[in-house]
């Protein structure tokens, strides 16, 4: 089945630089992958997502790139802001009923 | 507002002392799943429903029960608890281009 590996686990950064972070994926015929953000005491929230047919997706200070050929995707926050401080989830899925999560990086930006 | 909504939000019980938790969704979603969520491990999905009285197992489903009696609702239901299952659930629905909507979450001690 499907294994989704997220790296880093933890990743500090100073406000205004910017934050990547880098999943990759076992099933080639995976084709959507989506970004969630968690806040404290919160639900995972889906902040940005891709399928397999585009490279790059952007949303103001957040993008995702895909390389299907590597099975690698990413997510890139740009300007970071002490508010972008959160647990960030990877997933990948090939069928509906599946969604695999990779096991979340700890984005700490400090003022 | 469309959301998903869990309750109780805090739980803590008693080995063997059967217990439920209720899940709802307001955005008639057909597809409904339940994870767990445990430091290290990431959001494992313990079932998923496909629609009213179609429900099936997912990566981690020892120990827990469902039903899909309504559209709206998927409640969780642990027979028998056992400290094992200590963790942070959350219920989720997604919408027919893959959205998926998260809960706000139940932690669950069980002594």
């Amino acid at each position: 089945g499907e294994n989704v590996e997220q790296h880093p686990s933890t990743l500090s950064v100073q406000e205004g630089d910017s934050a990547v972070i880098k999943c990759t994926y076992s099933d080639s015929a995976s084709n959507y992958f989506p970004w969630y953000k968690q806040e404290l005491g919160k639900g995972p929230q889906l902040i940005i997502d891709i399928r397999s047919n585009v490279g790059e997706k952007k949303d103001q200070r957040i993008a995702v790139t895909l390389n299907k050929t590597a099975k690698h995707f990413s997510l890139h926050i740009t300007e970071t802001q002490p508010e972008d401080s959160a647990v960030y989830f990877c997933a990948a899925s090939s069928h509906f009923q599946k969604l695999v999560f990779g096991t979340g990086t700890r984005l700490l930006v400090s003022p | 507002e469309a959301q998903v909504t869990q309750n109780p939000r805090y739980l803590i019980t008693v080995t063997g002392k059967k217990l439920t938790v209720t899940c709802s969704q307001n955005m008639n979603h057909e597809y409904m799943s339940w994870y767990r969520q445990d430091p290290g491990l990431g959001l494992r999905q313990i079932y998923y429903s496909m629609n009213v009285e179609v429900t099936d197992k997912g990566d981690v489903p020892e120990g827990y029960k469902v039903s899909r009696k309504e559209k709206r609702n998927f409640p969780l239901i642990l027979e028998s608890p056992s400290p094992n299952q200590t963790s942070l659930y959350f219920c989720a629905s997604r919408g027919p281009y893959y959205e998926q909507y998260f809960g706000p979450g139940t932690r669950l001690t069980v002594t």
